[in-house]
């Protein structure tokens, strides 16, 4: 157990629908992560948050929008969702300090249909 | 751009047999390399951070290294547990601390 904790584990949708995920990261931790990982492609990072502000920005589409709240649990927004966007969707977290090592959550397998 | 290639795609092992996995790299800047193994539907788990060219870390059977270009990942008489898919990836300086993960190696060890 990583320490990080996703929900839900498993998420069906439609095309059209908005979806949130859930990310608490391991305690102490400042830094979020979010990537995505699809079938044929390996892990992309999204975005970054370190402490409640954006820290950096990846591949992120922008019907895709995430926030850290004060507590420093993340949630990443996905709306009108596509049938591309059906991956499983990692959030990580690292303490300030340690090389930005990241620990990983089980993930949330999102199916759109 | 930065790259970050993984080689090979997949690897079948007898226990026991030693082999390499490799990651070569094409940034501006490296601050860190990193190497997590990944098991079926799990998050990737941390294995090292390497820093700078000459650099080695080991744990139990895995032994990583890296040049300006590339790292290594050596694993000794694997064994089964052992399989799992290899991730590399690099975290650059520059303003941001993007980290751009490989695309892996599926390992397979088979007893």
């Amino acid at each position: 157990d990583s320490g990080v904790t996703q929900t839900p584990k498993h998420l069906i949708t439609a095309t059209g629908q908005r979806v949130t995920l859930r990310c608490s990261p391991r305690s102490g931790d400042l830094s979020v992560y979010w990537y995505q990982q699809s079938l044929d492609q390996g892990l992309q990072f999204l975005i970054q948050y370190y402490n409640g502000e954006e820290r950096a920005k990846g591949n992120i589409l922008e019907r895709f929008s995430a926030q850290q709240f004060p507590d420093l649990h993340s949630e990443l927004n996905l709306s009108s969702l596509e049938l591309g966007d059906s991956a499983l969707y990692f959030c990580a977290s690292s303490a300030p300090g340690t090389g930005d090592r990241a620990f990983f959550g089980q993930g949330t397998r999102l199916t759109v249909v | 751009e930065d790259q970050v290639t993984q080689s090979p795609e997949a690897l079948r092992l007898q226990e026991g047999e030693s082999s390499s996995l490799n990651c070569s790299y094409t940034v501006s800047g490296l601050r860190g390399l990193f190497w997590y193994r990944q098991d079926p539907g799990k998050g990737p788990e941390f294995l090292f951070t390497l820093y700078s060219a000459g650099e080695e870390k080991e744990k139990e059977r895995l032994k990583a290294t890296l040049t300006k270009k590339e790292s290594f990942l050596h694993i000794t008489a694997p064994k089964p547990e052992d399989s799992a898919t290899y991730l590399c990836a690099v975290q650059i300086f520059g303003g941001y601390q993007k980290v751009t993960f490989g695309t892996g190696t599926k390992l397979q060890v088979i007893p």
